[in-house]
């Protein structure tokens, strides 16, 4: 078991740019969500899935667009960068209710300039 | 909105002693499940202690406890026999057990804690 991964580890971007952070999970699990972590404010929730085909915004979904096709993937997709995205991005997947764990993965850190 | 605050954004320890990490919540539910998570500089967040919050009794994991007083909305942590690679920054989270965004956690600002050798 890989258990979460995310791709990249690390990404510097221009302003302006696009790109897709990766997430994967081998878990089999339907719930899947993305926070990114700024210092100082812990982990804030970007956008969740409950199942394939489902996904609902979180606290901070403005800059932020995502998909869930597939029960492995959740692909986080920044339309067009900006240094207030500056951050470190987590994905995390679980089973079910907040009863059950949620997994991390190794979280990617992007650097907007 | 739920609220998680950790009022202690550092702490340090000397090794072997025993450190208590501060967090308190704000919510009108009576269902929610709290955790603490511990990151070390790796950056991996690691689950080190969940309490429900129907339960009385106070949630253990080997040298970690918390003390968890409903009324007040507080939950701390306690690390016991404090050792080098307990290092790392500490956040405190809630979820309710009822949701409808997934299991969002919402997370205190985090304590880093420092072990003294």
């Amino acid at each position: 078991n890989a258990g979460v991964t995310q791709t990249p580890k690390f990404q510097v971007l221009k302003t302006g740019q696009s790109m897709t952070l990766q997430c994967a999970q081998d878990m089999n699990h339907e719930y899947m969500s993305w926070y990114r972590q700024d210092p100082g404010m812990g982990l804030r929730l970007i956008h969740y899935s409950v199942g394939a085909g489902i996904t609902d915004q979180g606290e901070v979904p403005n800059g932020y667009n995502v998909s869930r096709s597939t029960t492995e993937d959740f692909p986080l997709r920044l339309l067009s960068a900006a240094p207030s995205q500056t951050s470190v991005y987590f994905c995390a997947s679980s089973y079910g209710t907040a009863a059950y764990e949620q997994y991390f993965g190794p979280g990617t850190r992007l650097t907007v300039t | 909105a739920q609220t998680v605050t950790q009022s202690q954004p550092e702490m340090s320890v000397q090794e072997a002693e025993t450190v208590t990490l501060s967090c308190t919540y704000d919510t009108s539910e009576s269902d929610y499940y709290l955790f603490w998570y511990k990151q070390p500089p790796s950056r991996q967040m690691i689950l080190v202690i969940r309490q429900e919050a129907y339960k009385q009794q106070n949630a253990t994991e080997n040298r970690f406890s918390v003390n968890f007083q409903k009324a007040a909305k507080s939950f701390s942590l306690k690390i016991s026999d404090s050792q080098l690679g307990d290092a790392a920054m500490y956040f405190c989270a809630y979820c309710p057990e009822f949701n409808n965004a997934g299991n969002m956690l919402t997370f205190g600002g985090g304590t880093r804690l420092m072990v003294k050798p």
